[in-house]
């Protein structure tokens, strides 16, 4: 079945230690999302690549970061994590970047910062 | 204004029941809307798209009012299963697809 995998799905990482997260998909979506959600809180979006463009979302902080080496994988390094950082990150996609292009999740990763 | 704001409940009904869920969202430029579903520590998982007027997909429907800036959910014949948070989510514009997220609405179903 075509989908979203997001690894790992459980991640302990040292306050300050850089950790990275994987996301692959094999829909062959163009667009690739990485937003942050916080308990009893709405996903925020961090940034989406649009094919090989990165857009960032002007209020996520210089600490996160992407990357987008081909069309199927996504990554998302935090350079320094905070206590703060710690949350679930899901990855999504969508075929384009239209305004009816439905988005499709991957099933998170939660990251705990010690 | 939050842009896309949603009673959190919870909603507690019993099986069976049918319940409704409301959310009203700020742009007025927004042209597509959709109910996504939320289980507890999973991913959002997309339950209906709203383009029109409404859709409606088995026991779930969903009604636009572009008017009033209003979307809403109906779920009839409520099961177990139906426990989860739902997420009103719109699109900002035509052009990249922003999705804009409510805090979602808790419903327990309980026997």
């Amino acid at each position: 079945d075509a989908m979203v995998i997001q690894n790992p799905r459980y991640q302990v990482t040292q306050f300050g230690k850089p950790v990275t997260l994987s996301c692959s998909q094999t829909l062959n979506h163009n667009v690739m999302y990485w937003y942050q959600q916080k308990s009893s809180q709405a996903p925020k979006l961090l940034f989406h690549y649009y094919d090989k463009d990165f857009n960032n979302e002007a209020d996520t902080p210089d600490n996160f970061q992407s990357r987008r080496p081909n069309t199927s994988f996504c990554f998302l390094d935090i350079r320094s994590p905070g206590l703060g950082d710690a949350a679930m990150y899901l990855c999504a996609t969508s075929r384009g970047a239209g305004g009816y292009n439905e988005q499709f999740f991957g099933p998170g990763t939660r990251l705990t910062v010690l | 204004r939050k842009e896309v704001e949603q009673d959190p409940g919870p909603f507690n009904v019993p099986e069976g029941a049918t319940v409704a869920f409301n959310c009203t969202y700020s742009n007025s430029a927004s042209q597509s809307f959709f109910w996504y579903r939320q289980d507890c520590r999973k991913e959002p998982k997309l339950l209906m798209s709203v383009y029109s007027s409404g859709n409606e997909d088995g026991r779930f429907t969903a009604q636009l009012n572009r008017a009033s800036q209003y979307i809403s959910l109906l779920i009839r014949d409520s099961k177990l299963s139906d426990s989860a948070t739902y997420l009103c989510v719109v699109n900002g514009n035509t052009g990249f697809q922003k999705l804009v997220f409510g805090t979602g609405t808790r419903l327990l179903v309980s026997p």
